[in-house]
């Protein structure tokens, strides 16, 4: 039972450097989500697909860049880290329909930009 | 736009103590799902619960109950005979007619032996 699939799980990186969070499901849902969780401040949504050829923009998107590669993989690429990107990051998806539908979410990905 | 507030940060009990988290909302959407979540010590987010707006009835399952009230835009979290296990951090979050769904900052509830 893999879900979302997220990979790595935990990264350091130094400021200026990039990297890509990768993250997969197998559910055949339609729609994915990038969020970020910071301490008291819950998760904020980064960007989303609402179906495969689709991105758009959430709460907190500056500094980052979302592909979606096809409809099982969904990737989220910081182009020069920041201390302030320092966070959990967490991939979801949830199928196509009624917003009512249950998304679900992968393990997480600790980042840390020193 | 939609909002989640959960006002309680931390809250601390002692095990066999009933706790309340509460939840209260706002969206102008007529037609909404409300959803509660729990984030363990692991990391992990697992869902609890989803409520429609059109539905009010109060729902029981084992020691969680959820009451919905839309008179005050509110949908709380009760745990009864509350367990060490439970300790962990509780999301509520509202999804409209928005794709995404909005997260309340989430409870930290504690539950001491």
């Amino acid at each position: 039972n893999a879900g979302v699939t997220q990979t790595p799980k935990f990264q350091v990186l130094k400021t200026g450097q990039s990297m890509t969070l990768q993250c997969a499901q197998d559910m055949n849902h339609n729609s994915m989500y990038w969020y970020r969780q910071d301490p008291g401040m819950g998760l904020r949504l980064i960007y989303y697909s609402a179906s495969e050829g689709t991105t758009d923009k959430g709460e907190v998107p500056n500094g980052y860049n979302v592909s979606r590669l096809n409809k099982r993989e969904f990737s989220l690429r910081l182009e020069s880290a920041a201390p302030s990107q320092t966070s959990v990051y967490f991939c979801a998806s949830t199928p196509a329909g009624t917003r009512g539908n249950t998304i679900y979410f992968g393990e997480g990905s600790w980042l840390t930009v020193v | 736009a939609q909002k989640v507030t959960q006002a309680q940060t931390e809250i601390s009990v002692v095990e066999k103590e009933d706790v309340t988290l509460d939840c209260v909302y706002e969206t102008r959407d007529t037609t909404y799902y409300l959803f509660w979540y729990k984030q363990p010590p692991s990391g992990e987010l697992v869902f609890l619960i989803r409520r429609n707006s059109f539905d009010e009835q109060n729902e029981i399952s084992g020691r969680y109950s959820w009451n919905f009230q839309k008179s005050t835009s509110s949908f709380n979290f009760t745990i009864t005979a509350s367990q060490v296990v439970d300790s962990a951090v509780y999301f509520c979050a509202l999804r409209g007619s928005a794709r995404q769904l909005t997260f309340g900052s989430g409870t930290q509830l504690t539950v001491l032996p």
